[in-house]
């Protein structure tokens, strides 16, 4: 069985610093995806970003962009220029592949950008 | 856009009593899912159903069941609740194929229930 590890309970930095959440995941796959999600206070779950296992380039998505080490199975977050809006917890993901869509999910990371 | 609802963001009921949660998406997803959101336990499975009247157990079924009798719908049922159960539900769909949706899940808003 997968599992998926966030250390870091709470995080905090100034709005326009950087600040990057940590992931770990632990499988005997080599094809699978992972996902950030982010849930702002009492909203919905949405996507932030999502990495083939398969494709060596980190992804990005503007602020977002992700370190992915799959030796080290890790899969760290990174925030740039961060905004209020930023504010919410943080989801770490795993999903086999495709006909398993299940996830995974870490703990979660809640994040609190201050002004 | 994709809009994942539930059929409600609070509920109180007893111990022991039969509830339903109600959760529809309107974007012809095949894969729907139930989850529950606790304090430092993140989202675990409960239940994942990827086609009508298909259904897989997750992590934590236990004292939980689920019907799809269409599409759209996917129902969870608490038979008989207990207080352990009070936590925050989650519902969620996906495509079943890969491509540029890539897996996504999308959310409902959440259903937060409180047995006594």
């Amino acid at each position: 069985a997968q599992t998926v590890t966030q250390s870091q309970p709470e995080m905090s930095v100034q709005e326009a610093e950087t600040v990057t959440l940590s992931c770990t995941y632990d499988t005997s796959e080599n094809n699978y995806y992972l996902f950030w999600y982010k849930q702002p206070p009492s909203r919905q779950m949405i996507l932030v970003i999502r990495q083939e296992a398969y494709k060596q380039q980190n992804a990005t998505e503007n602020r977002f962009s992700v370190n992915f080490q799959k030796a080290a199975k890790s899969f760290s977050l990174k925030i740039s220029d961060s905004q209020l809006g930023d504010t919410a917890m943080y989801f770490c993901a795993f999903m086999k592949d495709f006909g398993n869509e299940k996830l995974t999910f870490g703990t979660g990371t809640r994040l609190t950008i201050i002004p | 856009d994709v809009k994942v609802t539930q059929s409600s963001r609070y509920l109180v009921k007893r111990t022991g009593e039969k509830v339903f949660l109600e959760c529809v998406q309107d974007m012809d997803h095949e894969n729907m899912f139930w989850y529950r959101q606790d304090p430092g336990l993140g989202l675990r499975l409960i239940y994942f159903s990827y086609d009508v009247k298909m259904k897989e157990k997750g992590d934590i079924p236990e004292g939980y069941s689920v019907s799809r009798e269409k599409k759209e719908r996917f129902s969870l049922i608490l038979e008989s609740a207990s207080t352990n159960q009070t936590s925050m539900y989650l519902c969620a769909s996906s495509l079943r194929s890969p491509g540029l949706a890539g897996g996504e899940q999308y959310f409902g808003p959440g259903t937060r229930l409180t047995v006594t």
